[in-house]
């Protein structure tokens, strides 16, 4: 299965600004998933992230708040944008692999203050 | 749209026993694939189990097993001779065959004593 190397692993950050947050996979993969985590909370998709093309948001996210990069088939970015403590959470990437089952990044715990 | 019931917030097991965690859907598909993943204090999503929903055989993993009920939408993780490193959250997620998104439940938490 694939391996994926998330960064940062954890961050404090002041309201008001912005964190970019990093996922390179070890092989080629088609889609990419970002989810968050609130505190206490199961996950909840944010957004697929596509190779060239526009990433795909669920209900409840939007691309101002979250965009997204995937500028090629190993790597994506989520940027949490005019952060506020509403956005403290733990945010993972994924990668979908039916035979091996959906791989997760180690999680990025974002803390706003 | 697909839900995720997990009814047990909390279980806790002792040691060398075994426990039984549920886990209940929603959706009119026929085909689509369920997991269980195990998240520790690590944070790190860790797939314990899966099971295709057009296998009527129960997937096995070790000491890890489940009982899926198709009809009765249900999808239980069996995790017998409990080790104190089983100690985790552990989320249910259902996955349709026409889309790539994993739909997850609230998640148990399991506690084991020694």
């Amino acid at each position: 299965s694939a391996v994926i190397s998330q960064k940062p692993s954890r961050d404090i950050c002041q309201r008001g600004t912005s964190l970019t947050i990093q996922c390179q996979v070890d092989s080629q993969v088609t889609m990419m998933f970002w989810y968050r985590q609130q505190p206490g909370q199961s996950l909840t998709l944010i957004a697929t992230a596509n190779q060239g093309s526009e990433a795909t948001y669920e209900s409840g996210f939007v691309i101002d708040k979250f965009p997204i990069s995937r500028p090629n088939l190993t790597f994506s970015t989520l940027t949490v944008s005019n952060m506020s403590p509403e956005d403290s959470s733990i945010y993972l990437c994924s990668v979908g692999d039916l035979e091996a089952g959906y791989t997760f990044g180690s999680g990025t715990r974002l803390t706003v203050v | 749209a697909q839900t995720v019931t997990q009814s047990q917030p909390e279980m806790s097991v002792q040691e060398a026993e075994t426990v039984t965690l549920s886990c209940t859907y929603d959706t009119s598909e026929s085909d689509y694939y369920l997991f269980w993943y195990k998240q520790p204090p690590s944070r790190q999503m860790i797939l314990v189990i899966r099971q295709e929903a057009y296998k009527q055989q129960n997937a096995t993993e070790n000491r890890f097993s489940v009982n899926f009920q198709k009809a009765a939408k249900s999808f239980s993780l069996k995790i017998s001779d409990s080790q104190l490193g089983d100690a985790a959250m552990y989320f249910c997620a259902y996955r349709s065959a026409s889309t790539d998104k994993l739909i997850f439940g609230t998640g148990t938490r399991l506690q084991v004593f020694p």
